[in-house]
């Protein structure tokens, strides 16, 4: 099944306390985005890859990295998490960003609650 | 700057009737516009894509317009269930969404 899987799905942590939220598409696809949702923004890009080893910053970068390794993850890095990024993360795929197939696929979500 | 507007954040209709929701865009120039389905806790689903030469898109019961010059999309919900009630977000560009309008379809 086509699929894009986060981990884990729900998270509770501490100001400082490092974490990493994983990603990852089963699709071959080449792009690849983070996004956050909070009540009355909406949805807002954090980070974008368009290939291994290429990523570029969205919208909301501040205090999250992200990586590129393999063509099928990409994971979120929060390395000093504050209570700011409390928030509904999602991740998404699509086959590319042009004006074809660029339909993006999201996973689950991951709710992340920083103390 | 840049700004998605969609109609209104919540739309309340009656089932079977047609549900009509707006999204307007100022300072983008789109080649194609999206819609998405979503639902609570959810990650959004992909509904249907309309280039800017195409001016209506029709796909089961849902269709959508794409208007260049008002800098508007229509999408269009016909025969509406109560299982269409969700969250529907417009991005006229792939990474960038709007508001998205909650609609409700009561039974």
């Amino acid at each position: 099944e086509a699929q894009v899987t986060q981990n884990p799905r729900y998270l509770i942590t501490v100001t400082g306390k490092k974490l990493t939220v994983t990603c990852s598409q089963n699709m071959n696809h080449e792009y690849m985005s983070w996004y956050r949702q909070d009540p009355g923004l909406g949805l807002r890009q954090i980070y974008y890859s368009m290939n291994v080893e290429v990523t570029d910053k969205g919208d909301v970068p501040e205090g999250y990295k992200v990586s590129r390794k393999e063509k099928r993850n990409f994971p979120l890095i929060l390395e000093s998490p504050s209570p700011n990024q409390t928030s509904l993360y999602f991740c998404a795929s699509s086959l590319s960003i042009g004006d074809r197939d660029n339909e993006q696929f999201f996973g689950p979500g991951t709710r992340l609650t920083v103390l | 700057s840049q700004k998605i507007e969609q109609n209104s954040e919540a739309l309340n209709i009656q089932e079977g009737k047609t549900a009509t929701l707006t999204c307007n865009y100022t300072n983008y120039s789109p080649a194609y516009l999206q819609w998405y389905r979503q639902d609570p806790g959810r990650g959004p689903v992909f509904l249907l894509l309309i280039r800017e030469n195409e001016k209506e898109k029709r796909k089961e019961r849902l269709k959508v317009t794409f208007d260049t010059t008002l800098k508007q999309s229509l999408f269009h919900i016909t025969a509406s269930q109560p299982a269409d009630s969700a969250t529907y977000l417009c991005a006229p560009l792939s990474f960038v969404f709007g508001p998205g309008t909650r609609l409700s379809v009561l039974p």
